[in-house]
């Protein structure tokens, strides 16, 4: 069955330290890679998407995410963290592109301590 | 304001009394989806729709029902809801093209 992975659960940052949030999933063939940010009590907002092209990809508030085929990721990162980017993270792959069918990770609660 | 609107956004109920969530979005979108978002598992979808009359199971449709009679909205059915329902909501649309979803602002179920 295909699935996304995130492998840290929470993380803790001081502000300016940098970030990097791993995502793997499971499938091999064409993919849509998102990475969306919950903000407490809010809903889902996009950061970033990779369709195809260049597999760096700049998002919103200085996020960027790498897709690396070869490894089945899209990680995440942003150089400088600040204290409003304390949230919730979702990596989110569509592995039957054009369908609709979307599969997120288990997500990642980011706290920045300022 | 392109938005999609979730109603009710809090609702507390009991075992078996049959309970709708609405969502509707003003984008003139062909797709919508409903998720589950629980602690430790993300989001989770439970169906979602390409158009009009088209609707197909995510991955955790069991005690759910939807319908879609109308492009703008698409309402989430549960028949007989049970405690293992307590979670909280979230319905999307996008262009199938276009796949980043819009997001509601969530329904907080609890089923007692």
């Amino acid at each position: 069955a295909q699935s996304v992975s995130q492998h840290n659960h929470h993380v803790i940052l001081s502000e300016a330290a940098s970030l990097e949030l791993g995502c793997n999933y499971s499938y091999g063939g064409t993919v849509n890679l998102f990475w969306y940010v919950q903000y407490p009590g809010q809903h889902l907002q996009l950061l970033l998407k990779y369709f195809s092209g260049d597999p760096l990809v700049k998002g919103i508030k200085g996020f960027e995410a790498e897709f690396i085929k070869s490894k089945f990721s899209f990680n995440l990162r942003k150089p400088s963290v600040q204290w409003s980017d304390t949230a919730e993270y979702f990596c989110a792959v569509n592995a039957q592109v054009n369908t609709g069918k979307l599969i997120f990770g288990q997500g990642t609660t980011l706290q920045v301590k300022p | 304001e392109a938005q999609v609107t979730q109603n009710p956004r809090y609702l507390i109920t009991v075992t078996g009394k049959k309970l709708t969530v609405t969502c509707s979005q003003n984008m003139n979108h062909e797709y919508m989806s409903w998720y589950r978002q629980d602690p430790g598992l993300g989001l989770r979808q439970i169906y979602y729709s390409m158009n009009v009359e088209v609707t197909d199971k995510g991955d955790v449709p069991e005690g759910y029902k939807v319908s879609r009679k109308e492009k703008r909205n698409f309402p989430l059915i549960l028949e007989s809801p049970s405690p293992n329902q307590t979670s909280l909501y979230f319905c999307a649309s996008s262009f199938i093209r276009d796949q980043p979803q819009h997001f509601g602002d969530g329904t907080r179920l609890s089923i007692l």
